[in-house]
């Protein structure tokens, strides 16, 4: 299986900050990798595909960039309702693996 | 609108069958694979398998394999999970999630459904 390594686990920031998470793979997945959020209590959905494309209505703040083994989410102003847990995805093999998350709270 | 609409909360004993649905409108239900994704207390997401809904063709992860079996009835736009024995190990939020088309390769889950919560317990 590939294994899916995010960091941090936990971040806290502030309203406007820009925050960034990583994702590292256990091999090559090229491109094969989407970013979700999962707010609480709810289920996750889908903001970043194919590493770098964002979702239609997914507002411009959030991003993501890398190939490879690397990979980065970023949002370039945190705002109230972003205060979720982010997870990373590949699909470049089966089984489909997710990382650990990143829990993300307002300071 | 594409959603997919999972069933309600199921408490069970272990040892006890159980089934949950996942019912999906708003697109052609043949067309699309559907997930199945397994959230236990406050822990992560893992992807258990999935489903090609035009011809019940099945892949699960190692993990599940032979613990849970994925289903679809295709005249009714529903797919399905289900266990044959559950343990309290089972005890979890389970959401379907739609992912890609027919042919294609594995890609991203979108929409996801409201998760189902399931409780194993004595």
């Amino acid at each position: 299986d590939i294994q899916m390594t995010q960091s941090p686990s936990s971040l806290s920031a502030s309203v406007g900050d820009r925050v960034s998470i990583t994702c590292q793979a256990s091999q090559d997945i090229k491109n094969s990798l989407n970013w979700y959020r999962q707010k609480p209590g709810k289920a996750p959905n889908l903001l970043i595909f194919d590493a770098s494309d964002l979702e239609t209505g997914v507002p411009s703040r959030f991003s993501g960039s890398g190939s490879g083994t690397d990979f980065t989410f970023t949002i370039s102003s945190l705002q109230p309702e972003d205060i979720a847990t982010y997870y990373c995805q590949q699909y470049d093999n089966f089984p489909i693996t997710f990382g650990q998350g990143t829990r993300l709270e307002i300071k | 609108e594409v959603q997919l609409v999972q069933s309600g909360a199921e408490v069970k004993k272990p040892g006890e069958s159980l089934r949950i649905s996942c019912k999906a409108s708003g697109y052609s239900f043949t067309r699309y694979w559907i997930s199945w994704v397994r959230q236990m207390p406050g822990k992560g997401l893992e992807w258990m398998g999935r489903i090609d809904p035009s011809d019940s063709y099945t892949n699960y992860s190692p993990s599940f394999q032979g613990h849970v079996t994925i289903s679809a009835d295709k005249s009714i736009s529903t797919a399905y999970l289900q266990w044959s024995s559950l343990k309290a190990s089972d005890t979890a939020i389970y959401y379907c999630a739609r992912g890609e088309e027919g042919l294609s390769d594995p890609s991203w889950f979108d929409p996801w459904g409201q998760g189902t919560l399931v409780t194993v317990s004595s």
